[in-house]
């Protein structure tokens, strides 16, 4: 069955960096694209950035550019996120999603989930 | 940048009542790339409609989408109480851009 385990998270304060990881089994992970989506406590979903199934190519909500990095390592099975210069804002619930195969641009599967709190 | 307004914010209904959920985006978009999810409390999001009307895998048939150009609608047939949650709808456009709205609570009146 398909999984996808975020790990990485915790407290960090303001202007550090943190990177998250995203183990993925039982799918052939070099053949989809995949994202990062964000939750600040207690708000509604945010789309944080993708890349594409070969790692060709990468995009960014604009509040992040610059600052996050989103990579993949095929032969790990892993996807990351590299945070640098961390806010208060980036405070939030992350997950990592893939993006299915139908063509909707849409996130079929989902992790649990990893908490990063940016704080003083 | 689209933006994707939901309303209503929240939703008071009871047990066995039909649900219906708006999504309207603040341009067109193409229906392809419409899709919905369901949250419940501590959970990931799971997916429940895409391509504006298809039911992803393992989805009830009390779960319907429409729509097209700028205003979407998902229903609930008849409410089950596993169905009280928090749903988003969600879009692509050709910025390489994927946007959320801010969600419809749906709760047990």
């Amino acid at each position: 069955q398909v999984q996808l385990v975020e790990s990485g998270g915790g407290v960090v304060q303001p202007g550090r960096s943190l990177r998250l990881s995203c183990a993925a089994s039982g799918f052939t992970f070099n053949a989809y694209g995949m994202h990062w989506v964000r939750q600040a406590p207690g708000k509604g979903l945010e789309w944080v950035a993708v890349i594409w199934f070969d790692g060709s190519d990468k995009y960014y909500v604009d509040s992040v550019k610059g600052r996050f990095t989103i990579s993949r390592d095929n032969s790990k099975k892993t996807l990351y996120l590299q945070m640098n210069s961390l806010r208060v804002e980036d405070t939030a619930v992350y997950y990592c999603a893939r993006e299915s195969l139908k063509g909707a641009k849409d996130f079929d599967y989902w992790g649990r989930g990893a908490l990063v709190t940016v704080s003083s | 940048e689209i933006v994707l307004t939901q309303s209503p914010g929240t939703l008071s209904l009871s047990p066995g009542e039909r649900a219906t959920l708006s999504c309207r985006a603040s341009q067109n978009i193409d229906s392809d790339y419409l899709n919905w999810y369901q949250q419940k409390p501590g959970q990931a999001p799971r997916l429940l409609i895409y391509g504006a009307s298809s039911r992803a895998t393992g989805i009830p048939d009390r779960f319907s989408g429409s729509g097209s150009g700028t205003d979407f609608t998902l229903t609930i047939s008849r409410l089950e109480p596993e169905d009280f949650a928090v749903y988003y709808c969600q879009q692509y456009d050709d910025s390489l851009t994927w946007t959320f709205g801010q969600g419809t609570k749906v709760e047990i009146k």
